[in-house]
């Protein structure tokens, strides 16, 4: 069964420093998003992503984050200067229509 | 008010047991309603949708909507120790793809 492959599985970075979360969706999908589950918090939108841009994005996902298609495979979150708040499980999913979408295993974001 | 709501539980139950989980929501906007599956330390795993009153079943799985009281369920009849997970239910209005999830219940069913 296709899966949405995410990298790294887990990252610990320190605060003010950059990080990119790597995703691979699946192949025929054509939307693309990325959550955030914070420790016993509730799974929560950050950005749609369609037809090569940002169809969507949340109040979370402020002038700190961008995500970008770099190529035809790759779909990436970049958080440029993290604070100790943005360490979550991070999930990248994607879907062919905006309903059956398929979620990645997360990366854990640690930031000390 | 929050959009969606969703006891944590943890709910415990012997085998074999009929499961009921529960949402609420407030906002009329919301056509499709998900429920997800999520074992720990992964991502959540698509279980059933639907976008209409009523019911919708999968094997053992039942997913049930009432618009008019803005109240859905999920049914997991005969349970096995394998079903033991934290059950989210999500929905959306269907415009875009955002999906608002509620908190998760945990479920344990005890062989």
């Amino acid at each position: 069964e296709p899966e949405v492959t995410q990298t790294p599985s887990h990252q610990v970075t320190q605060m003010g420093q950059e990080v990119i979360l790597r995703c691979v969706p699946i192949s025929n999908h054509l939307y693309f998003y990325w959550y955030r589950q914070i420790l016993g918090q509730k799974v929560e939108f950050l950005v749609s992503f369609y037809n090569n841009e940002i169809s969507e994005k949340s109040e979370i996902f402020d002038d700190q984050f961008s995500v970008e298609r770099p190529d035809g495979s790759n779909f990436t979150l970049k958080i440029r200067s993290t604070k100790l708040e943005d360490s979550a499980m991070y999930f990248c999913a994607s879907s062919r229509d905006p309903l059956g979408y398929t979620f990645g295993s997360g990366t854990r974001l640690t930031v000390v | 008010q929050k959009e969606v709501e969703q006891d944590p539980g943890p709910l415990s139950v012997p085998e074999g047991a009929i499961v009921s989980l529960n949402c609420t929501y407030s906002n009329s906007a919301f056509q499709y309603f998900m429920w997800y599956r999520q074992y720990s330390r992964k991502g959540p795993e698509l279980l059933m949708y639907t976008y209409s009153s009523g019911n919708k079943e999968d094997g053992r799985f039942t997913a049930q909507v009432d618009k008019s009281s803005k109240y859905i369920s999920l049914f997991i009849r005969d349970s096995q120790p394998s079903d033991s997970a934290t059950y989210l239910c999500a929905m959306h209005s269907g415009n875009t793809g955002k999906l608002i999830f509620g908190q998760g219940t945990t479920l344990q069913v005890k062989p």
